[in-house]
């Protein structure tokens, strides 16, 4: 089975603080994803990374980076966190994907972190 | 641009009913689709996808059919149980080659 797994489930941080979060995935999946889930919103992609060093801005990058150092782990960078950050950040991996050529693959999850910003 | 939209955002169900969720794309060059099982406090998981070159799919008590005259697709649950009380996402793939994901229904069922 796929296992996608992220470093906290739970988050408070206050405003002004650098947030990481980090997630590795077990499958050699070449591409990682984050999203954050707001209600009302649905998941947003925020950045995506198709290989190791490679990453590319999603729909909402503003105030997000990320770094991929190692194929198995994609980390979610709050430079300087903000309240409006406040949500659960959800983190994905698949096998093929925007640049496979092949077409698409299946997204596989991790459990999420629910961040506060105070 | 491509959307991936839920019919309803809320389905109550009674314990041993069959369950439909629907939903709609609108590119219709999208050719996987994906449904997401999310419950609460947790990541969406997965649970059936199809291609486009195929009308139906069927899994353990999960069938998805795929309408492309109409770019509807739907889930439907046999025998809804308890445990199946959660938000479902439909996600397809969009000319830009990323997932879109609908908004999501909540299915209740009643005991």
């Amino acid at each position: 089975d796929v296992k996608v797994t992220q470093s906290s489930r739970y988050l408070v941080k206050r405003t002004g603080e650098k947030v990481f979060l980090e997630c590795v995935q077990d499958m050699d999946h070449e591409n990682m994803f984050w999203y954050r889930q707001d209600p009302g919103l649905g998941l947003r992609l925020i950045y995506f990374s198709y290989d190791v060093k490679m990453k590319e801005k999603g729909d909402i990058p503003e105030g997000y980076s990320v770094s991929r150092e190692k194929k198995e782990r994609f980390s979610l960078i709050l430079e300087s966190a903000s309240t409006n950050q406040t949500s659960m950040y959800l983190c994905a991996s698949s096998f093929s994907g925007p640049t496979s050529g092949s077409g698409s693959d299946t997204q596989y999850f991790g459990p999420g972190t629910r961040l506060t910003v105070l | 641009g491509e959307s991936v939209g839920l019919h309803l955002p809320t389905l109550s169900v009674q314990e041993g009913d069959n369950s439909i969720i629907n939903c709609a794309y609108s590119n219709s060059a999208s050719d996987y689709f994906i449904w997401y099982k999310q419950e609460s406090g947790k990541g969406p998981q997965f649970i059936i996808d199809i291609r486009s070159n195929m009308d139906k799919r069927q899994g353990q008590r999960v069938t998805v059919l795929l309408n492309k005259t109409v770019k509807h697709l739907s889930l439907q649950i046999a025998a809804t149980q308890p445990g199946d009380s959660a938000v479902y996402f439909c996600a397809g793939y969009n000319a830009g080659n990323m997932l879109t994901f609908g908004g999501g229904t909540r299915l209740m069922v009643k005991p």
